[in-house]
């Protein structure tokens, strides 16, 4: 079943403007992660942000959290052509007992596309 | 430099054939996990392992076997009884199972011809 959901489905922007994409799920968490995806490629990992943190940041990349509303934000600033690539959102429910079921559940993703 | 090494990169399997896909890794993580990604799709776990010689079934495990027998290795066979294998497989590992980022390795596709 899926557990986040990204939204927009697609963006596209010009080089230098920001990018923002949202991700909403629906059981509790323990952690939530965003990842990038170039065509074809392997995922890597941008940021983890815990259930009790609100706001992390890693140079471009600004990733809010709002737990009450079961939503996530990864905002890039002033992108640039290859940030071109899909992002994912993953979380890491809670288990039946509180813990963590031990595994990441993807979304879908968001296609960015950055134009020069 | 570490990292985790999935090969072949493609892949063509028979109809009723078995073929294995490798995964190997050399960050010293405890933690390995197949996912297996279709067109237009999120991730789905087919199976994870916490440690050398334990593994437990994912999300869509139907079809597949895995073995977990060096902390560096954790090979993924695709056997005949799954009935559409199509698809970008993926390898990750992570320190432990809970509360770190994964590291993928670059893929394989399969197809069936």
């Amino acid at each position: 079943s899926q557990q986040g959901e990204e939204d927009p489905q697609a963006l596209s922007i010009q080089e230098g403007e920001n990018a923002t994409m949202n991700c909403s799920y629906k059981t509790s968490i323990n952690n939530l992660q965003w990842y990038r995806q170039n065509s074809g490629r392997g995922l890597v990992h941008l940021i983890l942000i815990r259930s009790n943190e609100r706001e992390k940041h890693s140079g471009r990349l600004r990733v809010t959290l709002d737990t009450s509303k079961k939503s996530s934000s990864l905002l890039i600033t002033a992108s640039r052509a290859a940030d071109t690539a899909s992002y994912f959102c993953a979380t890491d429910s809670k288990g039946w007992s509180g813990g963590s079921n031990y595994k990441l559940t993807f979304g879908k993703g968001t296609l960015l596309t950055v134009n020069p | 430099d570490g990292g985790i090494t999935q090969s072949p990169k493609y892949l063509f399997r028979k109809e009723g054939q078995n073929v294995t896909l490798s995964c190997e890794q050399n960050l010293n993580h405890d933690a390995m996990y197949w996912y297996r990604q279709d067109p237009g799709q999120g991730l789905r776990l087919i199976y994870y392992s916490q440690i050398v010689n334990d593994f437990q079934k994912g999300d869509i495990a139907e079809g597949y076997s895995v073995s977990r027998e060096k902390k560096e290795s954790f090979p993924l066979t695709v056997t005949s009884a799954q009935k559409n294998p199509t698809a970008f497989y993926l390898c990750a590992s992570s320190i432990e199972l809970i509360n770190y980022g994964y590291t993928f390795g670059s893929g394989t596709r399969l197809t069936v011809v």
